[in-house]
């Protein structure tokens, strides 16, 4: 049963646009919200978090936004740069609890 | 990767041998998990241990693999009589064990299985 899903596996964007990923939930228990980047080889890299409490949190070039109602989020990007393709987890949990992925969504920013 | 680390990067087994993944947590860090990431697919649960216990193996298989996370040095995966099925990315992340240092997991940069 997947809990967390990225139904888009692949998306490019020009660089210097605006970059979306999309990531839906089914758990509304889930509290806690994350992104994580990762390159062919590599282990995946924290990106931004967001609490259930907040809606929207920013950090330099990525916002990640949570819609609860529609158990829905998306990270934001902006502007995209080429250092930016990589594929993109989302994660979700519940205090004490695992942490679930979705599948991941490949980015390719092209220059 | 925030200090996690793993090793081997890269184990070949023959089919019927043994693996064994170690894991250090970052340093400080009392929370492990392991997911496993089979080719062109997602991260996949597999246990989330604190040290000397077990919370949730619900994502183990229930034969020939194995986990802990002694009080003293790494956590260890084991997988025994390894079959071509288990070749696969198995990485380990780690979290502080107080709520109020955060809720993220932080990652290695994983063990590459193959079996052959």
């Amino acid at each position: 049963d997947q809990q967390v899903k990225q139904n888009s596996p692949s998306l490019s964007v020009q660089e210097g646009r605006i970059s979306i990923l999309n990531c839906d939930y089914t758990n509304s228990m889930f509290d806690y919200f994350l992104w994580y980047k990762k390159y062919p080889a590599e282990g995946p890299t924290f990106l931004i978090s967001i609490s259930s409490i907040k809606d929207k949190n920013e950090d330099g070039r990525f916002t990640v936004f949570l819609n609860k109602s529609a158990k829905h989020l998306s990270l934001h990007i902006v502007p995209s740069q080429p250092g930016d393709s990589a594929v993109y987890f989302c994660a979700a949990s519940a205090v004490g609890n695992q942490f679930y992925f979705g599948t991941g969504t490949s980015l390719t920013v092209i220059p | 990767n925030a200090g996690v680390m793993q090793n081997p990067r890269h184990l070949v087994r023959r089919r019927g041998q043994e693996a064994r993944l170690r894991c250090s947590p970052v340093k400080g860090h009392s929370h492990v998990y392991w997911y496993r990431q089979l080719p062109e697919e997602g991260l996949k649960f597999m246990v989330y241990l604190q040290k000397e216990n077990i919370i949730d193996e619900s994502g183990m298989p229930k034969e020939r693999f194995s986990a802990e996370f002694p009080k003293e040095g790494p956590s260890i995966l084991r997988i025994q009589q390894v079959v071509r099925g288990d070749s696969a990315a198995y990485f380990c992340a780690s979290k502080p064990g107080t709520p109020s240092s955060g809720n993220t997991i932080y990652f290695g940069e994983g063990s590459w299985l193959t079996v052959v």
